[in-house]
């Protein structure tokens, strides 16, 4: 299995900051890695998907790229309601894995 | 607006048969172009896919499960269902079901998930 391995596990920003979260996986997944966004009691939500893509209706201060085994997402202007955990997950082989997510909270 | 909402019982004793339900509302089951999915989140660890199946019963399970997990989907009720037989502890976690399209990799629509614990 593809092993996905996110960093930091948390982070704390400030509203206004740049923050960007890392996914580094075992061997090459080309572009297929997914962003997805959760907060507390709900499901994942899709952010951005093959790598750079964003989902319809996420604001576009959330942006993604990479390739090969190292990817990043980047929220260029951290809002208050960004406050969730952020997971990755590649795409390239079953069975769809993910990292271990990375807790975003804000200051 | 497609909704997913999973439903079953929250504790589920050891040796015993974890059975889930997922619930589509806001569009249609049997569309060709989408795979219907469970996914699991256990304490401390990161989302582990299960497995997915396709309107017509085809099913794609992850091979560490494979043994003990069986998928089924009603169309006519616009269900999916979900049993992991002989559960132990290691199975205590959050459970989601999802939509991933035909011809990508990525989930695009989760329901909220539902916790399973296993214990006596």
């Amino acid at each position: 299995d593809i092993q996905m391995t996110q960093s930091p596990s948390s982070l704390s920003a400030s509203v206004g900051d740049r923050v960007t979260i890392t996914c580094r996986a075992s061997q090459s997944i080309s572009s297929s890695l997914n962003w997805y966004q959760q907060k507390p009691g709900k499901g994942p939500k899709l952010l951005i998907y093959d790598t750079s893509n964003l989902e319809s209706e996420v604001p576009s201060r959330f942006s993604g790229s990479g390739s090969g085994t190292d990817f990043s997402l980047t929220i260029s202007s951290l809002q208050r309601e960004d406050s969730a955990t952020y997971h990755c997950q590649q795409g390239y082989r079953t069975p769809f894995t993910f990292g271990q997510g990375t807790t975003l909270e804000i200051k | 607006h497609l909704q997913l909402q999973e439903s079953g019982p929250g504790l589920v004793k050891p040796s015993e048969t974890l059975s889930l339900t997922c619930t589509v509302s806001g569009g249609s089951i049997s569309r060709s172009d989408y795979h219907w999915d469970w996914i699991r989140q256990s304490p401390g660890k990161p989302l582990e896919w299960i497995g997915d199946i396709y309107y017509n019963g085809d099913t794609y399970y992850s091979q560490s499960l494979k043994s003990r997990v069986t998928m089924s989907i009603d169309t006519s009720k616009g269900q999916f269902s979900l049993n992991v037989r002989s559960v132990t502890a290691a199975d205590t976690a959050v459970y989601y079901c999802a939509r991933h399209p035909r011809a990508e990799n990525w989930f695009d629509t989760w329901g909220p998930g539902t916790p399973v614990t296993v214990s006596s």
